[in-house]
């Protein structure tokens, strides 16, 4: 079936530091990609999304690039913030079927100041 | 106000016993979702409804009852309640005629089971 794998974490970065998070799928076609961050004690929200190859989503500084050829989706930014602390969440959206939401196991990610 | 909305966030009950969650969104999506993240943040799917139809039912213990008795209303009940039910409970919403994919959540109900 679908799946989506994430690089495990916890990570922990200092403040400015460069931000790579690596995410690849398995998938039949070309399903939507998505990366979701979960903020401490809150619910998962939209944090960019891609929906065809080479497409690249991008919001509040992070960005990641639909890449069907290593059917990945990392999630970069180039100086994190400590607000930025969270839980991020890769994720695929199914093109056929119930087009389920199938998420990656979550990558925690703590900023020092 | 709140766009998704649960109840209650924290729930600790003894094992045998049933509980119920609820959730309500007003963003006049037609398709609602249940969500389970264990400890280590694992985030499955459990249910899905479109319409109050049921549309997705992943492999959950049938002690596991959703109902839908509108499309803006989607509640939990669980029954004899094991200690590996212990998790968050996320509700979820979305549009499923659109594309955009996004679901918007809400923020948890986590049930400890004793």
């Amino acid at each position: 079936g679908d799946s989506v794998t994430q690089m495990e974490g916890p990570v922990t970065l200092s403040e400015e530091a460069f931000l790579t998070i690596n995410c690849t799928y398995t998938a039949t076609g070309y399903p939507s990609l998505f990366w979701y961050v979960q903020y401490p004690g809150e619910g998962l929200q939209l944090l960019l999304k891609a929906t065809k190859a080479d497409d690249k989503g991008s919001n509040k500084g992070f960005e990641a690039t639909y890449r069907k050829e290593t059917t990945s989706f990392h999630l970069e930014k180039g100086s994190v913030q400590v607000s930025d602390s969270a839980v991020y969440f890769c994720a695929l959206r199914q093109i056929q079927g119930a087009q389920k939401l199938v998420f990656g196991q979550g990558t925690r990610l703590t900023i020092n100041p | 106000d709140t766009a998704v909305s649960q109840t209650p966030k924290y729930l600790v009950t003894q094992m045998g016993n049933d509980k119920s969650i609820k959730c309500e969104q007003n963003l006049g999506h037609d398709t609602m979702y249940w969500y389970k993240q264990d400890s280590k943040k694992f985030l499955k799917i459990m249910f899905s409804y479109n319409n109050k139809e049921l549309i997705i039912n992943e492999t959950v213990p049938n002690r596991f009852s959703p109902k839908s008795p509108d499309k803006a209303h989607l509640n939990l009940h669980i029954n004899s309640l094991e200690l590996g039910d212990s998790a968050v409970y996320f509700c979820a919403s979305s549009h499923r005629g659109g594309n955009t994919g996004e679901l918007f959540f809400g923020e948890g109900s986590r049930l400890t089971v004793l």
